[in-house]
């Protein structure tokens, strides 16, 4: 099974700075690698696809890079509504579909 | 465009459930289906995912010989049967659309409490 371990577990930040999100997988993916805001009482919502594909519809300050077993979610100039669990999930083709353990966004 | 779960409840430990999800607003046949559950508290994970033919399964290893998922394309329907559960199965179930890619699309969940 592959891990996917994020960085950090949690991050408490200020409006209109810039966060990052690290995740590394435990082995090579490639670029099968998504990413997910999830807010109390939602459901996941896709923010980004396949390390760096853009959404429709996902504001232009959410950003992905990344290939192989490490890879970034970055948020610029952060907004108050940005305040939620943020996962990593990996959709390689050749093992067991997992997610990262999240991590949560506070605003301060 | 949306997905819409069913069959949640409370269920005794070792009994069977058969959750089921609708689809609608897009061509359902077109797209692989998973369900992913979430504990209390807790993180994602994915439970099985099924390709756009039927074909295709997959699941995790925490279920694998227990759940069983299948489809209805001509129903534009998702199931997962779920036998021998325990404790460890209590979750909200999602239905997603997407499998083997990004999970595009998420239904709003239905609850399992496995207790006796």
């Amino acid at each position: 099974e592959i891990v996917l371990t994020q960085s950090p577990d949690f991050q408490s930040v200020t409006p209109k700075e810039r966060v990052t999100i690290t995740c590394r997988a435990s082995q090579n993916i490639g670029t099968n690698l998504h990413w997910y805001q999830q807010k109390p009482d939602q459901s996941p919502k896709l923010l980004i696809k396949f390390a760096s594909q853009s959404i429709s519809g996902v504001p232009s300050r959410f950003s992905g890079s990344g290939s192989g077993t490490d890879f970034t979610l970055t948020i610029n100039s952060l907004e108050a509504e940005d305040a939620a669990v943020y996962y990593c999930h990996q959709s390689s083709t050749l093992v067991s579909i997992t997610f990262g353990q999240g991590t949560r966004l506070d605003i301060k | 465009v949306q997905l819409v779960e069913a069959g949640g409840g409370v269920v005794r430990p070792g009994g069977p459930l058969r959750l089921s999800c609708a689809a609608s607003g897009f061509t359902f046949d077109d797209y692989g289906m998973s369900w992913v559950r979430q504990g209390q508290g807790k993180g994602l994970e994915w439970v099985s995912g099924i390709d756009w033919s039927g074909a295709g399964t997959g699941y995790a290893d925490s279920v694998k010989g227990r759940f069983t998922i299948s489809r209805d394309n001509a129903n534009n329907s998702l199931y997962l049967q779920m036998n021998s559960l325990t404790a460890e199965d209590t979750a909200l179930y999602h239905c997603v659309r997407g499998y083997r890619d990004a999970f595009e699309m998420w239904g709003r969940g239905t609850m399992v409490i496995v207790s006796s």
